[in-house]
C-alpha cells in the first residue's frame, strides 16, 4: 500500500523553527517527486515546496529563503525545516505525491497532514 | 488572493449538473500548464479528480469531467448526489511563481 505519514508539527513561537517529516511507504521518494501543500484554518490549499527525483526543489514565494525541502533515502522521508516562523504558517501541512502516469503536479497520495501554529 | 479564480459556491438538486470554473492567466492555465481538480471532504485531505485538464484516475466516477479553454478550465459533476457535497479545488503550474498554485476553492452543496 503506498502511504504517506507527516509528523513533526507542534505549537511554536514566532521566530521559532520546526522540522516537519513525511515518510513513505509503498514507493521510494528519489525516485518520484514530493511536495508541501499546507491549508490554514479555514482556508485554502497553498502549494509550499517540492523535491524532484534529480534533487532539484523549488519553493512558494511565501517561503522562500526561511524553508528548506530535503530528503533522506535510507529512511525513505522528505522533511521540511522551517526557520524564522510567523504567525501566517500556521497551517495543517501535507505532504503530497504522485504515481507513475498522472500528469506532472497531480497528487493523488497525500499524507493525513501535521499541524503547525506559530503564537506567542 | 488566489492566482486562480473559482467561485466561493455552487449549488444544485440531486441529479442536477453543477460547474465549476477555474479562472488564470497566460502565465499558468493560459500558457498551456495542465490543470488538477480536487475534492476534500471536511477533515480530510484533498483527492484528485481530474489531471491533465480531462483525465479522471482510476476509481473516480465518470460523472466528474474537466475542460480546458483559454485562460479558464471547468469541472462539471452531473447527476449531482448528496455525497458530492465537498469543497473543491483547481490547481495549475505558474511560470511567473516558479511553482504550482491553486484556486481558493468552491463549496458544492446539494439541495
Amino acid at each position: 500500500e503506498v502511504l504517506l505519514v507527516e509528523s513533526g508539527g507542534g505549537l511554536v513561537q514566532p521566530g521559532g523553527s520546526l522540522t516537519l517529516s513525511c515518510a513513505a511507504s509503498g514507493f521510494t521518494v528519489s525516485d518520484s517527486y514530493v511536495s508541501w501543500v499546507r491549508q490554514a484554518p479555514g482556508k485554502g490549499l497553498e502549494w509550499v515546496s517540492v523535491v524532484y527525483s534529480s534533487g532539484t526543489t523549488y519553493y512558494a514565494d511565501s517561503v522562500k529563503g526561511r524553508i528548506t525541502i530535503s530528503r533522506e533515502t535510507s529512511k525513505n522521508t522528505v522533511y521540511l525545516q522551517m526557520n524564522s516562523l510567523r504567525d501566517e504558517d500556521t497551517a495543517l501541512y501535507y505532504c503530497a505525491s504522485s504515481s507513475p502516469g498522472l500528469r506532472l503536479g497531480a497528487f493523488d497520495i497525500w499524507g493525513q497532514g501535521t499541524m503547525v501554529s506559530v503564537s506567542s | 488572493q488566489s492566482v486562480l479564480t473559482q467561485p466561493p459556491s455552487v449549488s444544485g438538486a440531486p441529479g442536477q449538473r453543477v460547474t465549476i470554473s477555474c479562472t488564470g492567466t497566460s502565465s499558468n492555465i493560459g500558457a498551456g500548464y495542465d490543470v488538477h481538480w480536487y475534492l476534500q471532504l471536511p477533515g480530510t485531505a484533498p483527492t484528485l479528480l481530474i489531471h491533465g485538464h480531462s483525465n479522471r484516475p482510476s476509481g473516480v466516477p465518470d460523472r466528474f469531467s474537466g475542460s480546458k479553454s483559454g485562460t479558464a478550465a471547468s469541472l462539471a459533476i452531473t447527476g449531482l448526489q448528496a455525497e458530492d457535497e465537498a469543497d473543491y479545488y483547481c490547481q495549475s503550474y505558474d511560470i511567473s511563481l516558479g511553482g504550482w498554485v491553486f484556486g481558493g476553492g468552491t463549496k458544492v452543496s446539494v439541495l
